[in-house]
């Protein structure tokens, strides 16, 4: 089973609002990731996560706040999101942080902010 | 990204025939992944390389690395409109599975 889940599918949210997106995957994996992906645009990393720790954050503006609670599980928490920030919010998981791990993805959050 | 040029930007065929796109980089890559998705949808894995002069295969779809690791291929024999979609490649060029990915290929199958 490779699966990644992701919830919800869509999310509309202003400016002013607090939400998560939540992801799950039981592959036993111990690195997972967070990317952003603008309209007609390839996705772009935000966060990676090993070992629940935060491995790598891209300089990702501090309204994103990644969470990584168990090695199953990572959220993104988002707060005063400008519009601009509208975009698919894919996440991603793989065996190990180190090179030669396929990724897998999740469905993804089509996030709009309003 | 400017880091990986993956050709065409776009592509139609007509079922049947055979098709290659190119994934392009002025590094090493330690790693190069391809994918596929569908529009507004996550990204299915298709296969990953390694090492320079390394093939794979599954179904209709052959990837390959070149001995210099810095220029992937991959290509479809006898397209199905199963195959239209949006492929990606990316790829790992530095210590970590930090990925860069292509701007992607369109496919359209025509049948």
């Amino acid at each position: 089973d490779t699966e990644v889940t992701q919830t919800p599918k869509h999310l509309v949210m202003g400016m002013t609002n607090k939400k998560s997106l939540k992801c799950e995957q039981h592959m036993g994996h111990r690195a997972m990731y967070w990317y952003k992906q603008k309209a007609k645009k390839p996705p772009e990393l935000m966060f990676v996560y090993s070992y629940e720790k935060l491995s790598i954050n891209e300089s990702v503006p501090s309204r994103f706040s990644p969470e990584c609670p168990n090695s199953s599980l990572l959220n993104l928490h988002l707060h005063a999101l400008q519009p601009e920030d509208s975009a698919l919010y894919l996440c991603a998981s793989s065996q190990d942080i180190s090179v030669g791990y396929e990724q897998y993805f999740g469905p993804g959050t089509r996030l709009t902010v309003t | 990204s400017q880091e990986l040029e993956q050709s065409p930007q776009s592509l139609i065929v007509q079922e049947g025939k055979n098709l290659t796109i190119n994934c392009t980089s002025s590094k090493t890559l330690y790693g190069l992944y391809w994918y596929k998705q569908k529009y507004g949808e996550g990204l299915i894995f298709l296969m990953m390389l390694q090492k320079g002069g390394e093939e794979k295969s599954h179904e209709k779809i052959t990837a390959k690395l070149d001995e210099k690791k810095q220029q992937s291929s991959l290509h479809i024999t006898a397209s199905q409109p199963s195959h239209a979609g949006i492929y990606l490649c990316g790829a790992a060029m530095e210590y970590g599975n930090k990925l860069v990915f292509g701007a992607g290929t369109i496919l359209r199958v025509k049948s």
